[in-house]
């Protein structure tokens, strides 16, 4: 069964409003989680790092005021799209490593689209 | 993390062995090599991993050559549902801190 979840499955917003999406483990402890960003037909992105207690660190060319990453707890990152724009539509997926050689479990993908 | 070459696409028919092919000719010696897939519209899933002994479980077998600089998934029986991008990635198991770098993968399309 799933391992990481996310919520929502799909969103669609207008233009300058903001969009949260949950990142959990379902059965084990993350204290390190990863988001993605995948536009159409092109590969996953690794957009940030989510650290559980502390800041999240931001790959370059990311807007760490514009993607907001929350680590509260060990099982929850989210990721909150502040004043979302058209060009921020895309599919979004959060994982988590898990296991002695650090597999990544990923969650099932939040599709954002902005209108 | 090490440079996967990969093809871009392959064709497998149904209920035949889908060998993908991945090379890997930088790899270090505690970098290992790690297949994930992804559906249309899912994420990805973790498939299998090695590190130079060749390695099966229930979704696949990773053979990996002797000097490590290649290696193939091998699923066994492909099904219509295994139509997938399959990525290789290289990268040492110490790096649990690391979000991963997906390349463009190996677009597998069974055909029935």
């Amino acid at each position: 069964g799933a391992v990481v979840s996310q919520h929502p499955s799909w969103v669609i917003c207008k233009s300058g409003t903001s969009v949260k999406i949950e990142c959990r483990s379902l059965d084990f402890q993350a204290t390190t989680m990863f988001w993605y960003r995948q536009f159409p037909k092109q590969s996953l992105m690794l957009m940030a790092t989510s650290n559980e207690g502390s800041k999240a660190t931001y790959e370059q060319g990311v807007e760490k005021d514009k993607f907001l990453i929350n680590h509260a707890s060990l099982t929850l990152s989210t990721l909150t799209v502040t004043s979302a724009h058209p060009e921020d539509s895309s599919f979004y997926i959060c994982s988590a490593p898990r296991g002695r050689y650090n597999e990544q479990f990923f969650g099932p993908g939040t599709r954002l689209t902005v209108l | 993390d090490a440079k996967t070459t990969q093809p871009p696409s392959m064709d497998c028919a149904e209920g035949r062995a889908a060998n993908l092919p991945c090379n890997h000719s930088t790899i270090s010696g505690n970098e290992y090599v790690y297949w994930y897939r992804q559906i249309h519209s899912q994420g990805p899933q973790y498939i299998i991993h090695g590190l130079k002994n060749n390695e099966t479980n229930e979704m696949a077998s990773l053979i990996i050559t002797e000097d490590r600089k290649s290696s193939t998934l091998i699923l066994p029986h492909a099904t219509l549902r295994d139509t997938a991008v399959y990525y290789c990635i290289v990268r040492s198991p110490g790096g649990g801190a690391d979000g991963l770098t997906f390349g463009k993968g190996t677009h597998l399309i069974i055909q029935p």
